[in-house]
């Protein structure tokens, strides 16, 4: 099993760039996630689909917009990136929302 | 707000050394504790769920308890590939996202 694919794994951007992280899952989960990760900061929720076709916000939304295509795939998108957005970012999946995450390997993003 | 504050940042122990990583937390009715193990350049991936004050939870070296304030990664004589980022997060009672720490990076020399 593959678990959690993310792509691409590096990235870098120019501020006002556009650009969609791509995240897909083969463990037939129902919740899937984005997470942020910044030194000192631990990881933050971006936004979560609790099951397909259900979207919400986490603590940092601003900036993102998701798209839960089908039950395997969610996808990331920035759409004016800017430099405060350079991070690494997790996707992560779970059976349900109560249960363990399982996470992609990341995408390391630079907006200059 | 739900609250998760890891410490120490940093630890670096000889092989053999025994110690423990803590994980205080704020938050109005637990839902779940959560212990997961970050490498460099890779995701966190999961090792153990506490529900309740006392319970504990092993796995190999590794041994985790829960009390009403804070959580203990206890690791018996480690070895240099328990070297990695310990992170700890909680569930609040709504259950809808994890407030994560921002970890202890273990080292663990030879």
């Amino acid at each position: 099993n593959a678990g959690v694919t993310q792509t691409p794994k590096f990235q870098v951007l120019k501020t006002g760039q556009s650009m969609t992280l791509q995240c897909a899952q083969d463990m037939n989960h129902n919740s899937m996630y984005w997470y942020r990760q910044d030194p000192g900061m631990g990881l933050r929720l971006i936004y979560y689909s609790a099951s397909e076709g259900t979207t919400d916000k986490g603590e940092v939304p601003n900036g993102y917009n998701v798209s839960r295509l089908n039950k395997r795939e969610f996808s990331l998108r920035l759409e004016s990136a800017a430099p405060s957005q350079t991070s690494v970012y997790f996707c992560a999946s779970s059976e349900a929302q109560r249960e363990k995450l399982f996470f992609g390997s990341g995408t390391q993003l630079s907006v200059l | 707000e739900d609250q998760v504050t890891q410490s120490p940042e940093a630890l670096r122990l000889q092989e053999g050394e025994s110690s423990s990583l803590n994980c205080s937390y704020t938050v109005s009715g637990l839902r779940g504790l959560f212990w997961y193990r970050q490498d460099p350049g890779k995701g966190p991936e999961f090792l153990f769920t506490l529900y309740s004050a006392g319970e504990e939870k092993e796995k190999e070296r590794l041994k985790a308890t829960l009390t009403k304030k804070e959580s203990f990664l206890h690791i018996t004589a480690p070895k240099p590939e328990d070297s990695a980022t310990y992170l700890c997060a909680v569930q609040g009672p709504m259950g809808r996202q994890l407030t994560f720490g921002s970890g202890t990076q273990l080292t663990v020399l030879p």
